[in-house]
This record gives C-alpha cells, structure tokens and sequence, in this order.
C-alpha cells in the first residue's frame, strides 16, 4: 500500500509567476483534497476533487484551480503568485472524502 | 470563537511524564482527526475516532461526540514526542473540508 507522495519538497518562484504541485493518491483512494498552511498556522481548505471533478473549494481566489486524473493523482495550479501564496501546501487523499485521510509531507513554496 | 480549539497552545514536559492535549469543536459531524506535525514536515494521522478511546503505542485518544470533547494522551513522553499536535474536524460529509484547530506545540525535554 502506497502513501501520498508530494513534488516537488520545496520551490522557489518569483512573484507574478504560475506553479503546479503535483500530489500521487494513495492506493485504493479516489478523493483529494488540498491545504495551504502558511508559517505558524493551521491549514486551510483550497478544495477536493473526487472522481475528476472539483467537489468543495474554501476561500481561495481562482487564480487557484485543480485537476484530477484517471489514476486518481492530482495537481494544485496557482496563476499570478503573490507573495502571501508563500506556504506548505499539503494534499490528503482518502475514499470519497470519508474520515480516512493520508496525508502528504507537503510542498513548500516560497514566492520572491 | 474558533470552530475547533485546542488547549493549552505551547507545552513543555519533562521526559517520562503524562501529557494531555484537549481539543473542542463546535462544527463538524462524529469523527475528529488527532494529526502530527514535525518542524517543517508534513503531517502524519495519528488517531481518526468517532466513538470511545483508541490507542496506539504510548498514545491514547478519547473522545466525547455528545460534549464535542476529545482529549489525546502521552505516557511515558519522550523527546522524539516534540511536534505540533492537531485536532481537526471533517465540516461536512464528502466535502474533504477539515476544519483545524491551531494546534498544541509539544517539547519534551530530556
């Protein structure tokens, strides 16, 4: 049984620019969702994307936005960095969003 | 008033004594995640509990679903028990929204 594997570990943008992070569901999972957790915070809900599509976004403009794919693995798009975008974004899959989540050692970005 | 608030926030111990960590929420339906979080690293899901007590190792989780009460216990602390500890509790069913709670910062001192 595999975990979920997050790339890459860290990153370094300049502001104004895009990213993608990238985000491997667990085996037998096909629900994940994504948080951003920026310095000496909780995290925070971006969204989750069951079965290809989004299914519950929190607070975040849509210069956020997602994709998931046949094999259940995921990607987190961020358009136009700003410099508050700086944070570990951790993403957590589980089986229709229930209870179960295994979580990812997260990506840190930080926007410059 | 946060929706999910954990008590106290920072906590020194020495090695060896008993720890307890409480969490409190006022959302959510009838599971909490007890969660753990090393500087810099990712988390790592230590309890997920909607009824009772469970335990793994040196840790216990305890949960009241009618008082929206959880408490998560350490025996027998130890250094490697130095992290960030963080309840959270699903929003809804089938959302994937985790609501946080701020967490309880844990140094165990030899």
């Amino acid at each position: 049984e595999t975990g979920v594997t997050q790339s890459p570990t860290h990153l370094i943008k300049t502001r104004g620019q895009q990213v993608t992070l990238r985000c491997s569901s667990q085996s037998g999972h096909n629900t994940v969702s994504w948080y951003q957790q920026a310095l000496g915070q909780g995290p925070q809900f971006i969204f989750q994307y069951y079965r290809e599509e989004e299914n519950g976004r929190g607070n975040f403009p849509p210069r956020f936005s997602g994709l998931q794919f046949p094999n259940y693995s995921s990607e987190l798009n961020v358009n136009a960095l700003e410099l508050d975008d700086s944070a570990l974004y951790l993403c957590a899959s589980s089986y229709r969003g229930d209870y179960g989540y295994t979580f990812g050692s997260g990506t840190r970005l930080t926007v410059v | 008033k946060n929706e999910v608030e954990q008590s106290p926030q920072n906590l020194t111990a020495q090695e060896g004594e008993f720890i307890t960590i409480n969490c409190s929420y006022s959302v959510g339906i009838s599971a909490l995640h007890w969660l753990q979080q090393h500087p810099g690293g990712g988390i790592v899901s230590l309890f997920m509990l909607s009824s009772g007590k469970k335990k793994h190792g040196r840790l216990i989780a305890t949960i009241n679903i009618q008082e929206k009460h959880s408490s998560l216990h350490i025996t027998a602390s130890h250094p490697r028990d130095s992290a960030v500890y963080i309840c959270a509790v699903p929003f809804s069913s089938n959302t994937g929204k985790l609501i946080f709670g701020q967490g309880t910062t844990l140094q165990v001192k030899p």
